[in-house]
């Protein structure tokens, strides 16, 4: 069984610039979660969507951040402006209906300089 | 609003000693709680998950335990081995949601 995949795995860029970043679930999973990770953190959930609808984006700077899953598979989250704090690792995962059996994929690393 | 902590955040240990990972958490409305391995430029890999009505969970050379009613979890490790050097995350899952709630944790380094 494929994992999640995401990509790029590594980005660059300039603050105030945009970044987007993809994510490609597990087949058949309904659930789909993208994750922040800081340095010396744990990961903290951004927003889950159940299908093509947002669950939860409580946590969501949505004033910079946005996020589509189009269709209920591929998702991508983008970041415009970026600032230096938003540094961290992505994390997308995503689960099958009933939240049991998390996969997670190798996330992206952002740096904003 | 649910908090968890683990403690060490670091820990150093020869090659065959048996260690103990603790993680706690504020708010025991839990509906499980998984224990992850992160290495370095890498996703997150399940190690054990247990449910609120268990006590604990073993998978080789790992053990977790749950105490619900204290708000506590360990991760024992036995005979660890240099391969075993990686981050450790607890986390808990609430009864109403699906999001995980993760503590910081624990940066693990098995020295040969």
């Amino acid at each position: 069984e494929a994992g999640v995949a995401q990509s790029p795995r590594y980005k660059i860029i300039e603050k105030r610039q945009s970044v987007a970043f993809w994510c490609n679930p597990i087949s058949g999973h309904a659930t789909l979660y993208w994750y922040q990770q800081i340095l010396g953190q744990g990961p903290k959930l951004l927003i889950q969507f159940q299908n093509n609808g947002v669950v939860d984006d409580s946590q969501l700077p949505k004033d910079r951040f946005s996020a589509e899953r189009l269709k209920g598979v591929d998702s991508t989250l983008k970041i415009q402006p970026a600032k230096l704090e938003d540094s961290a690792v992505y994390l997308c995962a995503s689960s099958p209906l009933g939240g049991q059996g998390y996969t997670f994929g190798s996330g992206t690393r952002l740096t904003v300089v | 609003k649910q908090e968890v902590t683990q403690i060490p955040a670091a820990l150093s240990v020869p090659e065959g000693e048996n260690l103990v990972l603790n993680c706690s958490f504020t708010d025991s409305a839990i509906y499980n709680l998984q224990w992850f391995r992160q290495d370095p430029g890498k996703g997150l890999t399940s190690l054990l998950l247990i449910q609120s009505s268990q006590r604990e969970q073993t998978s080789g050379r790992l053990n977790a335990s749950l105490d619900k009613s204290s708000g506590r979890s360990t991760l024992y490790i036995a005979a660890s081995q240099p391969g075993d050097s990686a981050t450790y995350l607890c986390a808990v899952r609430m009864d109403s949601s699906y999001k995980l709630i993760f503590g910081s944790g624990t940066r693990l380094l098995v020295r040969p």
